[in-house]
């Protein structure tokens, strides 16, 4: 079955500054890669998603990068708020399941 | 569009009880409907699969006659926690696929508490 890893765990960075978030996945087949957003205790949110036909998309602050060669996409965030502070999770999916990596928590200092 | 709720929010229950939690698609009909589990500070870990009208598939190492899932209707999928005990607690969050598309449209969880 399909293996997403995802680094790193934790992530702090400044106001403004941008966070990046990385994955890889191990299923060739894998065709659409989403992003989540979760704050504590609430459901997961979709912030972006990429498929495999496409290597970059972006929405505002943020954008996702697909390496499909690699196998491994990444979530950029520029200019990073406080209320960008959430766990994120990335997901692989060949159809109609999701596998999900293992999380990054992003905080941003005031 | 594509709203999924989730009925209870939170629940405790003592332990060698029962607790069914509901999954509702509100405005479509879901082809597909999955259970995760997520421990604290942990990511979503998929339970099973279910389809409208036939047997769910579970994942690996989940208990099927623990876990008992139902998806009677296009619109609503049930997981029952039988026998709970402490260690079954957790953020349960359900998922509906329509099908027409990828995403997944996710419920808001319950959580549960085992005394």
């Amino acid at each position: 079955g399909e293996n997403v890893e995802q680094h790193p765990s934790t992530l702090s960075v400044q106001e403004g500054d941008s966070a990046v978030i990385k994955c890889t996945y191990s299923d060739s087949a894998s065709n659409y890669f989403p992003w989540y957003k979760q704050e504590l205790g609430k459901r997961p949110q979709l912030i972006i998603d990429i498929r495999s036909n496409v290597g970059e998309k972006k929405d505002q602050r943020i954008a996702v990068t697909l390496n499909k060669t690699a196998k491994h996409f990444s979530l950029h965030i520029t200019e990073t708020q406080p209320e960008d502070s959430a766990v994120y999770f990335c997901a692989a999916s060949t159809g109609n399941q999701f596998y999900f990596g293992t999380g990054t928590s992003l905080t941003v200092i005031p | 569009g594509a709203v999924v709720s989730q009925h209870p929010s939170r629940v405790i229950c003592k332990s060698g009880t029962s607790v069914k939690i509901e999954c509702r698609s509100l405005d479509f009909q879901a082809t597909t409907m999955f259970w995760y589990r997520q421990f604290p500070k942990q990511s979503l870990m998929l339970m099973a699969t279910s389809n409208e009208g036939s047997k769910a598939t579970y994942e690996q190492g989940v208990e099927k006659d623990k876990f008992l899932i139902n998806h009677a209707s296009l619109t609503l999928s049930t997981l029952t926690v039988t026998s709970a005990h402490p260690e079954d607690s957790s953020f349960y969050i359900c998922s509906a696929w329509r099908g027409a598309s990828p995403e997944q449209y996710f419920g808001p969880g319950t959580r549960l508490t085992v005394t």
